[in-house]
């Protein structure tokens, strides 16, 4: 259990469909962070949330597209998304923005865009 | 944006043999951190890093933070079959006002594996 659950596991979609990834954290962690793992490139973040705002948006197309209702749930909404989206979407949270060492990793969602 | 060059990209032992892998970058951080990610997993904290020269072990692994605060090592000893998965090196440096708010940057990540 490692307090920050991501839900589906495995998720494969057409360019047409619309999908949205759940992240939850029990940890009562103030920041929670979306990031696309890609076949050998580094970690890309995404989105982060503090305190339920976004605070950093790294130049995502907006075929993603978050939502923060509240500190222990985080979304990514999928639209009309390009094969080349297909990838490991990891959420994590923090205790606050920034904690590095406080960082905590779901198991990821593996997506595939056909 | 910041780059973190992480070598080797991947590597091929036998059990009990020592393992070193390293990060280096052009900037410098004010934290270093070593994440292993496991099959089908997230990564998961290693070792944390936060002064420069800084020596730290965690069981059978021991990260160093260079004194350039450019690079930062892992070494793994006596490696085991469990030792297998991604492990990544991430930088740290602050951003923003006041330095409390932090981008971190990850390394492509090192590929291990462990033959019995």
């Amino acid at each position: 259990e490692t307090g920050v659950t991501q839900t589906p596991r495995h998720l494969v979609m057409g360019m047409t469909n619309k999908k949205s990834l759940k992240c939850e954290q029990h940890l009562g962690h103030n920041a929670m962070y979306w990031y696309k793992q890609s076949a050998k490139k580094p970690l890309e973040l995404m989105f982060v949330y503090s305190l339920e705002e976004r605070v950093e948006n790294n130049s995502v197309p907006s075929r993603f597209s978050p939502e923060c209702p509240n500190s222990s749930h985080l979304f990514l909404h999928l639209h009309t998304l390009q094969p080349e989206d297909s990838a490991l979407y990891l959420c994590a949270s923090s205790q606050d923005w920034g904690r590095a060492h406080g960082y905590t990793f779901g198991s990821g969602t593996r997506l595939t865009v056909v | 944006g910041q780059q973190l060059n992480q070598s080797p990209q991947s590597m091929f032992i036998q059990e009990g043999e020592d393992v070193s892998m390293n990060c280096t970058s052009s900037s410098i951080f004010n934290t270093w951190l070593w994440y292993k990610q496991e099959p089908g997993e997230g990564p998961v904290l290693l070792i944390a890093l936060y002064k420069a020269g800084e020596l730290t072990s965690n069981g059978r692994l021991t990260a160093q933070f260079g004194i350039t605060r450019k690079d930062s090592f892992l070494n793994i000893s006596a490696s085991i079959p469990s030792d297998v998965g991604i492990y990544f090196c991430a930088g740290q440096l602050p951003s923003g006002s006041g330095g409390s708010n932090y981008k971190l940057t990850f390394g492509k990540g090192t590929l291990l594996t462990v033959n019995p």
